[in-house]
C-alpha cells in the first residue's frame, strides 16, 4: 500500500495566518491527489481534488500544489470557520489511503 | 442534488455481520463516470478507507479487511450495501459511503452524513 506521510500532525495558528500542510507519498501518484477538511461531529468535505484543483464552491484562499511526491494545501489568511481537521488522500493506486491528518488549532 | 445517506445498525455484537446501505439520490450507479466508496473513522482517529465499487461492478477492499468485506449494489434501488463480518469492538467507528468522480478523478467529493456503529456485547 502506498503510504501518505501528513505534516504536522497539529498546528497552532491565528486568524489572518497563512498555513501549510503536507502530504508526503512513498511513491509516485501523479496529481492524484484530495485534500479534506472535517470539522467535529461532522462528515468530511472534499476541497481541493487532483492535487490543485479547487470546487467552485471553495474559498479562494485554499490552495493545493504539488512537486514529485510531495504535495501542500496552502490557507493564504487563515479564517474562523477554517479551524478543523485536514486529510489527504491518495488515490492514485488500490487501495486509496488518507494520511494521518493535521489539525489546525487557535491560537 | 447530490445525497448520501448511510443506514444500518447502531449497534452489534462481537462476531455478528454488519450489514450498512448507502442509498444515493442524484445521480446514478449505472453511469460510467461514478463509483462509490465506504470508509470508516474509529472514535478521535484517521479516515480509512474500506471498500469501492465502480460503475461497471469491479469491486477494491482494504489490504487488512479484505476477508472480511463485500461490497455490492443494487442499481434500480440506487444502494450500494455493504457487509462486514465477524465485528470486534475495535470496528466501532463512524462509516460513511462517497461518492467517486472518475471524470475530474475527484475522489469523494460528495459525502453521507455517516452512520455510527458501535460493537459490543
Amino acid at each position: 500500500d502506498i503510504q501518505m506521510t501528513q505534516s504536522p500532525s497539529s498546528l497552532s495558528a491565528s486568524v489572518g495566518d497563512r498555513v501549510t500542510i503536507t502530504c508526503r507519498a512513498s511513491q509516485d501518484i501523479r496529481n492524484d491527489l484530495g485534500w479534506y477538511q472535517q470539522k467535529p461531529g461532522k462528515a468530511p468535505k472534499r476541497l481541493i481534488y487532483a492535487a490543485s484543483s479547487l470546487p467552485g464552491e471553495v474559498p479562494s484562499r485554499f490552495s493545493g500544489s504539488w512537486s514529485g511526491t510531495e504535495f501542500t494545501l496552502t490557507i493564504s489568511s487563515l479564517q474562523p470557520e477554517d479551524f478543523a481537521t485536514y486529510y489527504c488522500l491518495q488515490h492514485n493506486t488500490f487501495p486509496p489511503t488518507f494520511g494521518q491528518g493535521t489539525k489546525v488549532e487557535i491560537k | 442534488q447530490v445525497t448520501l445517506k448511510e443506514s444500518g445498525p447502531v449497534l452489534v455484537k462481537p462476531t455478528e455481520t454488519l450489514t450498512l446501505t448507502c442509498t444515493v439520490s442524484g445521480f446514478s450507479l449505472s453511469s460510467t463516470w461514478f463509483g462509490v466508496s465506504w470508509i470508516r473513522q474509529p472514535p478521535g482517529r484517521a479516515l480509512e478507507w474500506l471498500a469501492h465499487i465502480s460503475s461497471i461492478d469491479e469491486r477494491s477492499y482494504s489490504t487488512s479487511l479484505k476477508s472480511r468485506l463485500t461490497i455490492s449494489k443494487d442499481t434500480s434501488k440506487s444502494q450500494v450495501v455493504l457487509t462486514m463480518t465477524n465485528m470486534d469492538p475495535m470496528d466501532t467507528a463512524t462509516y460513511y459511503c462517497a461518492r467517486v468522480r472518475l471524470d475530474y478523478r475527484d475522489w469523494f467529493d460528495i459525502w453521507g452524513q455517516g452512520t455510527l456503529v458501535t460493537v459490543s456485547s
